[in-house]
């Protein structure tokens, strides 16, 4: 089974501080994703990486940045919380580019900025 | 730009009734479309999917068939269980990205 870690399910940060979110998929996978889910809005894609060391910018990438230096290992950065980064993160890893692709998720990460 | 489209919730429904989740899409080209669940405290999962027009897709009793004439999408189930309260998700698969619907939860009674 495709197992996708995520480093925590809770979080309590200030604002200001600078958070590290991290993701670790055991499956070898191309392809790696970070959403944000939000009450009423579903999920909204931050930022995503097809191969390591590359990223692109999802729908909502403002006040966030990545990083992949190692193809199993997906990182969200907050460089400078504030609270309406208050959500619940979730991590996804897919095997390669393909519609027919299906995306495996992370239990997420409950954020709470104060 | 693409975009999902779902009934909206809560959904709160007794145990063995049937079950229908609206849901439709706008997308250029041919997306794959999926339905994923989310059941509390957890990520989400995927409950099926179907890649092109007329596929059905099925899962744990639930089933949706790919309408391109209607761009629906719509998730069903005879006779839903307790086990079966979550929020659900329909999503469309545009080049390396996904696009939800905006969740609808539903909730079963005994």
């Amino acid at each position: 089974d495709v197992k996708v870690t995520q480093s925590s399910r809770y979080l309590v940060k200030r604002t200001g501080e600078k958070v590290f979110l991290e993701c670790v998929q055991d499956m070898d996978h191309e392809n790696m994703f970070w959403y944000r889910q939000d009450p009423g809005l579903g999920l909204r894609l931050i930022y995503f990486s097809y191969d390591v060391k590359m990223k692109e910018k999802g729908d909502i990438p403002e006040g966030y940045s990545v990083s992949r230096e190692k193809k199993e290992r997906f990182s969200l950065i907050l460089e400078s919380a504030s609270t309406n980064q208050t959500s619940m993160y979730l991590c996804a890893s897919s095997l390669r580019v393909s519609v027919r692709e299906t995306q495996y998720f992370g239990p997420g990460t409950r954020l709470l900025v104060l | 730009g693409d975009s999902v489209t779902q009934m909206e919730g809560p959904v709160t429904l007794s145990e063995e009734a049937f079950l229908t989740i609206n849901c439709t899409y706008t997308a250029t080209g041919y997306p794959s479309l999926f339905w994923y669940v989310q059941y509390p405290g957890e990520g989400l999962q995927l409950l099926l999917k179907a890649t092109k027009a007329d596929d059905k897709g099925s899962n744990k009793g639930f089933e949706a068939t790919y309408r391109k004439e209607t761009t629906s999408f719509h998730l069903e189930k005879g006779s839903v269980q307790v086990s079966d309260s979550a929020v659900y998700f329909c999503a469309l698969s545009a080049a390396q990205k996904l696009v939800f619907g905006q969740g609808t939860r539903l909730t079963i009674n005994p």
